[in-house]
């Protein structure tokens, strides 16, 4: 059974800094890695998707890297803005063919202006 | 603008009521899913349709019950509820492989239907 973990459940950083938020999975037969963002009381925003053949993905200044080997993704936000809080969740496709998404419990982002 | 689009937005229901949520895509995706989100809990998948049929239960109960009436359209049917079933409700849609057809399996999400039983 894929299990998805996102460490840690909460993150503070002041405005303008590099950040880098973690997901690990434990079955590294994926189909693909999707990372969205969620804000208070709303619906999941997709940011970036990588499929299991790729490596890393660019948008603006996200960039999300996957390791399949050791079972780990990063999702790399640089220059933060207070726009960017949000609760960031990972979710993992498995076993293609009878896809099965696993949502991690998300990283909750506060950028303090 | 969000491809999916769902309503209501909030509902608020006796135990007793009965109750629909609808899910509208306007993506031409082939799979459609509802998943619950409660507090710090991660989002839990409830059903999922491909090409309009339902390839997923994951041991939902029966006071829930979904309808797919075409690629576009999902319905929550919501009957004798519970207070515990109080939570956030997501649709999604996705435009999954098969058949030889392409597909990338991404989802985009509705901006959910907020429950709260009473």
């Amino acid at each position: 059974k894929q299990e998805v973990t996102q460490i840690p459940a909460a993150l503070s950083v002041p405005e303008g800094e590099n950040l880098v938020l973690n997901c690990s999975f434990t079955d590294s037969a994926i189909y693909n890695l999707q990372w969205f963002r969620q804000d208070p009381g709303k619906g999941l925003t997709s940011l970036l998707l990588i499929q299991s053949s790729q490596r890393e993905q660019t948008s603006g200044r996200l960039n999300a890297s996957l390791d399949k080997s050791s079972g780990r993704s990063t999702l790399y936000i640089a220059a933060s803005q207070p726009g960017d809080s949000a609760t960031y969740l990972c979710a993992v496709l498995s076993n293609f063919g009878n896809e099965k998404l696993t949502f991690g419990t998300g990283t909750r982002l506060t950028i303090i202006p | 603008e969000t491809g999916v689009t769902q309503t209501p937005r909030h509902l608020v229901m006796g135990m007793t009521n009965k109750k629909s949520l609808k899910c509208e895509q306007h993506l031409g995706h082939n799979a459609m899913y509802w998943y619950k989100q409660s507090a710090k809990k991660p989002l839990e998948l409830m059903f999922v349709y491909n090409f309009k049929e339902q390839t997923e239960n994951n041991s939902v109960p029966s006071r829930f019950s979904p309808e797919c009436p075409n690629s576009s359209h999902l319905f929550l049917h919501l009957h004798t509820l519970q207070p515990e079933d109080s939570a956030l409700y997501l649709c999604a849609s996705s435009q999954d492989a098969r058949d030889g057809e392409a597909g990338t399996g991404e989802l985009f999400f509705g901006e959910g239907s907020r429950l709260t039983v009473l």
